[in-house]
């Protein structure tokens, strides 16, 4: 059983549109989020991270976090086609790259 | 600084080859991984390094997959004999530290015929 589930799987927004990303843990020793975006045949890069509970911002994108639930979300207001991507959402204990467990992705589209 | 180099970027394998996948990581990185993507599973982990020294071997992938790293600056993967459900992307990172961002490399495409 996956440990990381996101949703939904794949996400089509028009341009200028909000996309949002869900991901949760059934690991409850999970404490730290990560999100990664892989453009199609590129590498993962990492997007942004949350560890503590509450909102970030940086530009276009914002996370939530609830400790509680286990629960992050990513946010991209305005959404550009560049956007288009798989987002992957990586959870660990303690913030170890060693535990981290990806989960499957979610499969964004902005269509112009 | 050049980023984490992957090499081949391509590999097409008979089943039962041997085939040996590079990677360097981020020059002064302790920590390297190794990663195999596929759609259906999504990143799974293969193999991790601290300072060289094997940490985690990922347990189901211990029979024909072995990952080394024999020094600070190069590290490979071998899968002994390939098979047909190998074929997926291997993808090597790269860390500074333990609680730090991982880099990727732009991965290697295996298929097994």
């Amino acid at each position: 059983q996956q440990k990381v589930q996101q949703s939904p799987e794949s996400l089509i927004v028009p341009e200028g549109g909000m996309a949002s990303l869900n991901c949760t843990s059934s690991d409850r020793n999970v404490d730290y989020f990560w999100w990664y975006r892989q453009h199609s045949g590129k590498s993962p890069k990492m997007l942004m991270s949350i560890f503590s509970n509450g909102e970030k911002e940086e530009g276009r994108f914002t996370v939530h976090l609830n400790k509680a639930s286990l629960h992050t979300s990513l946010h991209i207001r305005d959404s550009q086609p560049s956007d288009s991507a798989l987002y992957l959402c990586a959870a660990s204990r303690g913030g170890s790259n060693a535990k981290l467990t990806f989960g499957k992705g979610t499969k964004l589209s902005v269509k112009s | 600084d050049a980023g984490v180099t992957q090499t081949p970027r391509h590999e097409v394998a008979e089943k039962g080859q041997t085939i040996i996948l590079k990677c360097e990581p981020v020059s002064g990185h302790n920590d390297l991984f190794w990663y195999r993507q596929t759609k259906i599973q999504g990143l799974e982990l293969l193999s991790y390094f601290r300072s060289k020294s094997l940490m985690e071997d990922g347990g189901a992938f211990k029979d024909r997959f072995k990952a080394e790293m024999l020094n600070s600056s190069f590290s490979t993967l071998k899968i002994q004999p390939t098979e047909p459900k190998d074929s997926a992307v291997y993808l090597c990172a790269s860390s500074s530290g333990t609680v730090n961002t991982l880099y990727f490399g732009a991965g290697t495409r295996l298929s097994v015929l």
